[in-house]
């Protein structure tokens, strides 16, 4: 597709539920961002993927939270257990560069996550 | 620690007014700064980038941004508001040693009065 694209664009789910939110990223772009963003907030970094492995995880907030980009294009945003402070919206970004200093990220629209 | 401060949650203008947004970051190395714009509905999008090249940048919609080392800021400012600049603009700031994290100042929403 011409951008990136993020799905579901909204999840509402019960306390201790598991979800998966899906990034398809612009093709070729090597490189692929999770953030979240809760409400009055900025976007909070959590992973970084470089191809298929994550080159930085120091963001996720704890192991009920996991990501997979099994080929180097789409990746999975995994949430175990899932928990009221868990609401806010998940960005996915992607990057054509190898670097993250110099390239420009690439936002998808997002999924907006609800644990009731 | 490295990170981004953005002064003020909310700015208003009247339209035809100068704009002015204001990031200040904190860094022991050399940093490369972004401005992103978030639209209603909409995904962040870039509107400029400092990469150490020239310290005035200019981005897209007539907005450009300053680097000041001495004053660790780099703010945003655009001579002449529209209503269409109405968005929450964020501040982001990350670094050569650090190939991957690119971090985000709170966001300041911009509204702009008739």
């Amino acid at each position: 597709g011409a951008g990136v694209s993020q799905t579901p664009s909204n999840k509402v789910t019960e306390k201790g539920k598991y979800v998966e939110l899906r990034c398809d990223p612009i093709s070729g772009h090597t490189a692929l961002y999770w953030y979240r963003q809760s409400l009055g907030q900025g976007p909070e970094f959590l992973i970084y993927f470089q191809g298929t492995g994550a080159a930085d995880d120091s963001g996720l907030p704890n192991d009920r939270f996991f990501a997979v980009r099994p080929e180097g294009s789409v990746s999975t945003l995994k949430i175990q257990r899932t928990e009221r402070g868990d609401s806010a919206v998940y960005l996915c970004a992607s990057s054509p560069t190898t670097s993250g200093n110099t390239g420009e990220l690439f936002f998808g629209e997002g999924s907006r996550l609800t644990v009731l | 620690a490295q990170s981004v401060t953005q002064l003020g949650s909310h700015v208003s203008v009247s339209e035809g007014a100068l704009v002015l947004l204001r990031c200040n970051y904190s860094s022991s190395v050399p940093p490369y700064l972004f401005w992103y714009v978030q639209y209603p509905n909409q995904g962040l999008q870039l509107l400029l980038k400092y990469t150490s090249a020239a310290t005035l940048v200019k981005g897209i919609n007539g907005f450009e941004a300053e680097f000041k080392k001495s004053e660790t800021s780099f703010h945003l400012t655009k001579p002449s508001a529209h209503m269409s600049d109405a968005a929450e603009y964020f501040c982001a700031v990350t670094f050569y040693s650090s190939a991957s994290k690119i971090i985000f100042g709170s966001g300041t929403r911009l509204s702009i009065r008739p």
